[in-house]
C-alpha cells in the first residue's frame, strides 16, 4: 500500500516563526500536493510538485513556500507564521498514470497547526 | 474556470436508511473522471468512488453508487443502507490539468452524520 506520512499530527507554533511542514511518499510517485483544509471551504490547494526541484502555485500559495529536493520529499513552509494560516494541512502524492485510476490521490493524515 | 460545488453542507440519515450527497460541477471538457472522496474523523481522505464521463452507466461500489447526468453536469452520491461507520466528511472532486501536471478540485464538502 502507498505511505504518505506527514511528519506531525499536531503542531503549535508562534506568530512570525517559520515552519516546515514534512511529507514522505514511498512509492516513486511524481506528483506532490500540499492543501489546507477549514471549515466551509472544503480543501484549497496552496503548491503542487510534479517533479524534483519543480513546483506549481495552486489556488491560495500567499505566505508559503515549498522544497522539493528529493523525489519523496515534499516540505511546506510558512516563512513567517500568522494566525491566520492556523488549519489542517494535507499533504497528497500521486503519478500521472495513477490519476484515472482507482485512487487517483494518496493522502497523509494531516497537520492540524495552530498558530499563537 | 473549473469548479466543483457541493449545496449541502450538513446532512443526516437515519441507521439503515438511504441518502444522496450532491455535487454539480462546471467543465468545457468532453471526457473526464470525477471522484467521491470521503473524511472520515480520523481525518485520512479515502476514495470511495470514481466515475468516468464517456461511461453511460452509472458507477457503484457496494452500498455506494453514483447518479451521474452529464448534460446537467451532476455527480450524485447515494450511500444506501447508511452504516454509523460512514460518519464523515464527503468531498466530490474533479482532475484538472495545470502545469504539466493533474491537480485534483475539490468541492467544500458535506458533514453527514448518522444517527442510530
Amino acid at each position: 500500500d502507498v505511505k504518505v506520512t506527514q511528519s506531525s499530527r499536531y503542531l503549535v507554533k508562534r506568530t512570525g516563526e517559520k515552519v516546515f511542514l514534512e511529507c514522505v511518499q514511498d512509492m516513486d510517485h511524481e506528483n506532490m500536493f500540499w492543501y489546507r483544509q477549514d471549515p466551509g471551504l472544503g480543501l484549497r490547494l496552496i503548491y503542487f510538485s510534479y517533479d524534483v526541484k519543480m513546483k506549481e502555485k495552486g489556488d491560495i500559495p500567499e505566505g508559503y513556500s515549498v522544497s522539493r529536493e528529493k523525489k519523496e520529499r515534499f516540505s511546506l513552509i510558512l516563512e513567517s507564521a500568522s494566525t491566520n494560516q492556523t488549519s489542517m494541512y494535507l499533504c497528497a502524492s500521486n503519478t500521472l498514470v495513477e490519476l484515472y485510476s482507482n485512487q487517483p490521490q494518496h493522502f497523509g493524515d494531516g497537520t492540524r497547526l495552530s498558530i499563537l | 474556470a473549473q469548479t466543483v460545488t457541493q449545496s449541502q453542507p450538513e446532512m443526516s440519515v437515519q441507521e439503515a436508511e438511504t441518502v444522496t450527497l450532491s455535487c454539480t460541477y462546471d467543465t468545457s471538457e468532453s471526457d473526464y473522471y470525477l471522484f467521491w472522496y470521503k473524511q472520515p474523523p480520523s481525518r485520512q481522505m479515502i476514495l470511495v468512488i470514481r466515475q468516468e464521463a464517456y461511461k453511460q452507466q452509472n458507477a457503484t461500489e457496494n452500498r455506494f453508487s453514483v447518479n451521474f447526468q452529464k448534460a446537467a453536469k451532476s455527480f450524485s452520491l447515494k450511500i444506501s443502507d447508511s452504516q454509523l461507520g460512514d460518519a464523515a466528511m464527503y468531498f466530490c472532486a474533479y482532475p484538472l490539468t495545470q502545469g504539466g501536471s493533474e491537480k485534483l478540485v475539490f468541492g467544500k464538502g458535506t458533514k453527514l452524520t448518522v444517527n442510530p
